[in-house]
């Protein structure tokens, strides 16, 4: 049982470049997240989904996109990187209402340049 | 808008010291609160989490948090700290009607003194 992974762990990009960032899950959550944190700023949510299929907005949503084809996977996607999307990004899961515990991966560091 | 402030950016505790941390809320409902841990370089492992009922909840790693509706705070505890306790802290409460993600604060540092 690996809970919550996250690939990659590290990437450097240039500004404009795209990329996808894979959450996995394999406790069959419906709900799950993608936050980014920043020093001093602590996590802030990007988007989020509560079952295979949905996507919806959370705080921070401007240049990321989201699917979730299955009910294991949630991706985030950049389709133009910006140095302000310099960040680490956790994804989490959560069984099914938000105030159940949610798990966190263990983050993937994001350089944009 | 819900918010959660943590008023303490930086802690120094000496390692066997008790330890209390601060967070402030600001919500209009009755608030679900969280305490999340960081260790560096991980991801964050939820200490404990407050919905309804006794005001005064335990969590792992011998960590308590109280909530005090008439403060607006729901203060983490520990009698006597590990060097293994430092790490960021933060408090959260859940955002908007539910189903939305987690609004946190900005964390606490705590650094362990021998």
């Amino acid at each position: 049982n690996a809970g919550v992974t996250q690939t990659p762990k590290f990437r450097v990009l240039k500004t404009g470049q795209s990329m996808t960032l894979l959450c996995a899950q394999d406790m069959n959550h419906e709900y799950m997240y993608w936050y980014r944190q920043d020093p001093g700023m602590g996590l802030r949510l990007i988007h989020y989904s509560v079952g295979e299929g949905t996507t919806a907005k959370g705080e921070v949503p401007d240049g990321y996109n989201v699917s979730r084809l299955k009910k294991q996977n949630f991706l985030l996607g950049l389709e133009s990187a910006a140095p302000s999307q310099t960040s680490v990004y956790f994804c989490a899961s959560s069984p099914s209402w938000v105030q159940e515990t949610q798990y966190f991966g263990p983050g993937t560091r994001l350089l944009v340049l | 808008a819900q918010s959660v402030t943590q008023p303490d950016i930086h802690i120094t505790v000496s390692e066997g010291a008790s330890l209390e941390l601060r967070c402030n809320y600001s919500y209009g409902a009755t608030p679900y609160l969280f305490w999340y841990v960081q260790s560096p370089g991980q991801g964050l492992q939820l200490l404990l989490k407050y919905f309804s009922g006794d005001t005064l909840v335990q969590g792992i790693k011998g960590f308590e948090a109280e909530f005090k509706r008439s403060q607006s705070s729901f203060n983490l505890r520990k009698p006597s700290v590990h060097w293994s306790d430092a790490a960021e802290y933060f408090c959260a409460v859940v955002a908007g009607g539910g189903a939305d993600g987690l609004t946190f604060g900005k964390g606490t540092h705590l650094i362990i003194q021998p």
